[in-house]
């Protein structure tokens, strides 16, 4: 059991650029989440991708994008990042709709100044 | 609208003194219910869950969680505590197919000696 990679752990961008964030799922899940975690706050869901495709997605706007790969690698794309965009960026894994639980990465710390 | 309220934002307690973190849940969250626990720079953990079945539901390490229909509840407890324990730990629930969680806003157990 490989667990859930994240990279880069910590990142320090400009406001206005934009960001590539990278996950690899655990071995045998074919489910991604996306959710951000600001200070002092539980996650907040920005969505999900099942078998490559966007099957939900939580209250963020569209310069919030995201891919998932043949291998359920994913990506998180934000563009025009502002600074309420500093928070922590948390990967889940799961198999399906995630009714077994969902395995979490360790997160990328992204710092907007 | 789905929401998981976490009713305590701080715990203080001893060492190997009882301990119960609260969780109550809208009904529409209600399919699943999850405790999360996050040490500090680390991303999320699963410590247990309840899918069905029995309403009692046990981790490895000590803690339970009882599933209160009634009440909405999902409180979490451990008998014991250890100063291991201390950390954040996050209710959350899933009542959508596509299996988004909703996450209550977390509760940091802090254990002194």
């Amino acid at each position: 059991e490989t667990g859930v990679t994240q990279s880069p752990t910590h990142l320090i961008k400009t406001r206005g650029q934009q960001v590539t964030l990278r996950c690899s799922s655990q071995s045998g899940h074919n489910t991604v989440s996306w959710y951000q975690q600001a200070l002092g706050q539980g996650p907040q869901f920005i969505f999900q991708y099942y078998r490559e495709e966007e099957n939900g997605r939580g209250n963020f706007p569209p310069r919030f994008s995201g891919l998932q790969f043949p291998n359920y690698s994913s990506e998180l794309n934000v563009n025009a990042l502002e600074l309420d965009d500093s928070a922590l960026y948390l990967c889940a894994s799961s198999y399906g709709t995630g009714n077994y639980g969902y395995t979490f990465g360790s997160g990328t710390r992204l710092t907007v100044v | 609208a789905q929401s998981v309220t976490q009713l305590d934002s701080q715990v203080p307690v001893f060492e190997e003194a009882p301990v119960e973190l609260r969780c109550n849940y809208s009904s529409s969250v209600s399919v699943y219910l999850f405790w999360y626990v996050q040490y500090p720079n680390q991303g999320l953990q699963l410590l247990l869950k309840y899918l069905s079945g029995s309403t009692l539901v046990e981790s490895i390490n000590g803690f339970e969680a009882e599933f209160n229909k009634s009440q909405t509840s999902f409180h979490l407890r451990k008998p014991s505590v250890h100063i291991s324990d201390t950390a954040e730990y996050f209710c959350a629930g899933r009542g959508t197919s596509y299996g988004k969680l909703t996450f209550g806003q977390g509760t940091i157990l802090t254990v002194h000696p």
